[in-house]
């Protein structure tokens, strides 16, 4: 059974840091991409950083680009979000997910097929 | 403001249909595949529909999508209350080099 589970969550105070991490069981780790995408309180999801299997190709959401950083450890099957400079509006439930991307008939498939139960994140003084 | 967009809202009563539009440009759903997501208050986001229209397994063929230019349409058939729930859309988007999120369509059935 494919599973993926978030921990790290916490209260911190604005201008602090925190580590997410998220372990993976089920499925050859190293085969896929994985993803983090938060959702604020009463709000939307919002895709936040990916990395793929190889940690080759990363991306960062511009709400957070220089502030985050995505990694993994496929030896041990996790992914992790390292978070400086937190602010306010990183207040939110943090979910990592399985990522399924490919190119299929000429059209590039990006999606998330497996879901952690998600960490919530506050950030206040 | 989303860069993929949704109504806030769709309602219809027990065993009628519902469509969720969901709207974007060439960088996005014109040119990548959109999939779809169900989310209950307090819970995961789970996955619907991928590749614009395929369900994964588990999926009732209750639930369908379809993608005509720069937009996509998620629709439920045969309404019922468990399908009250947050229905969000998604892609890639090559202008901004980063996947992309419709804000959310709350489903209600009335």
């Amino acid at each position: 059974e494919v599973q993926v589970e978030e921990s790290g969550g916490d209260l911190v105070q604005p201008g602090g840091s925190l580590r997410l991490s998220c372990v993976a069981s089920g499925f050859i780790f190293d085969r896929y991409s994985m993803i983090w995408v938060r959702q604020a309180p009463g709000k939307g999801l919002e895709w936040v950083s990916y990395i793929d299997n190889r940690s080759r190709n990363i991306y960062h959401a511009d709400s957070v680009r220089g502030r985050f950083t995505i990694s993994r450890d496929n030896a041990k099957n996790s992914l992790d979000l390292q978070m400086n400079s937190l602010r306010a509006e990183d207040t939110a439930v943090y979910y990592c997910a399985r990522v399924r991307n490919y190119d299929s008939a000429g059209y590039y498939s990006l999606y998330f097929d497996f879901w952690g139960p998600g960490t919530l994140v506050t950030v206040s003084s | 403001q989303s860069v993929l967009t949704q109504p806030p809202s769709v309602s219809a009563a027990p065993g009628q249909k519902v469509t969720i539009p969901c709207s974007g440009s060439s960088s996005n759903i014109g040119n990548y595949y959109v999939s779809w997501y169900q989310q209950f208050p307090g819970t995961a986001p789970k996955l619907l529909i991928y590749d614009n229209d395929k369900r994964p397994s588990g999926i009732p063929d209750r639930f369908s999508g379809s993608k005509s230019g720069t937009s996509a349409t998620l629709g439920i058939t045969g309404l019922q209350t468990g399908d009250e729930a947050d229905y969000y859309c998604a892609t890639w988007d090559a202008s901004l080099s980063v996947g992309v999120f419709g804000g959310g369509t709350r489903v209600t059935v009335l």
